[in-house]
């Protein structure tokens, strides 16, 4: 599995657009990059995955380079609510053992 | 996604103790996940526990510290066993979700040892 390298902390304010990067030099070829949120006292929760380029959901967009060596999680217009640790994590697609690294503490302010 | 939920949602055990931690899906999974996650630090996985099979455990942790239990398909127990301060953490299951790299986990455990 290929080790990943976040910030540890960022800060923002509300409204903002909160770009998250995640170096991950290692990645092989069918490794995807999946990230998790986490508010305190809560499991993990799924945000997004993708393998290259861009993907966007309801909640975040993805891009993905096209050396895929590194991810950047952009949340669009945070709100206090987002405050949350972010994970990036990367594995294949029949990997099942997330490894978690430091992740990157978000702070929203008003 | 599946609902999980875990019993107990906290507990404060005195050293030396054991405590078993139970894990129930609202659906039928091959794979459970215990996870570790000390103070102000990110999760680590402990093993992985298959429905008829032993659990597989992680370099660091040992079946006579983290036995678990996997009687049915949507029931997971982990027994924390003779506990010292250093297992003060959070305790999470979590199962796989449709996507690759997708789990869903449950709302954790939180022990404290004294």
């Amino acid at each position: 599995l290929a080790k990943t390298t976040q910030p540890i902390s960022m800060d923002s304010y509300e409204g903002q657009e909160v770009n998250i990067t995640c170096s991950h030099n290692n990645i092989a070829t069918n490794d995807y990059i999946t990230w998790y949120q986490q508010f305190p006292s809560q499991g993990p929760r799924f945000i997004i995955q993708g393998y290259k380029t861009k993907v966007t959901n309801e909640v975040a967009s993805l891009f993905i380079p096209a050396d895929r060596k590194s991810s950047t999680l952009s949340l669009p217009r945070v709100s206090l609510s987002d405050t949350a640790v972010y994970y990036c994590l990367v594995g294949d697609t029949g990997f099942q053992k997330l490894v978690f690294g430091t992740g990157t503490r978000l702070l929203v302010s008003p | 996604s599946a609902v999980i939920s875990q019993k107990p949602s906290r507990d404060i055990c005195q050293r030396g103790t054991s405590l078993t931690i139970q894990c129930q899906v609202d659906s039928q999974v091959t794979m459970m996940f215990w996870y570790r996650q000390q103070p102000g630090q990110s999760l680590t996985l402990i093993a992985t526990a298959n429905q008829g099979s032993e659990a597989t455990y992680e370099s660091g942790f040992v079946i006579d510290k983290f036995p678990i239990s996997r009687p049915n398909l949507t029931f997971s127990t982990l027994t924390v066993s003779n506990m010292s301060p250093e297992d003060s953490s959070i305790y999470l299951c979590s199962v796989p979700g449709l996507r690759a790299g997708e789990q869903y986990f449950g709302p954790g455990t939180r022990l404290t040892v004294t």
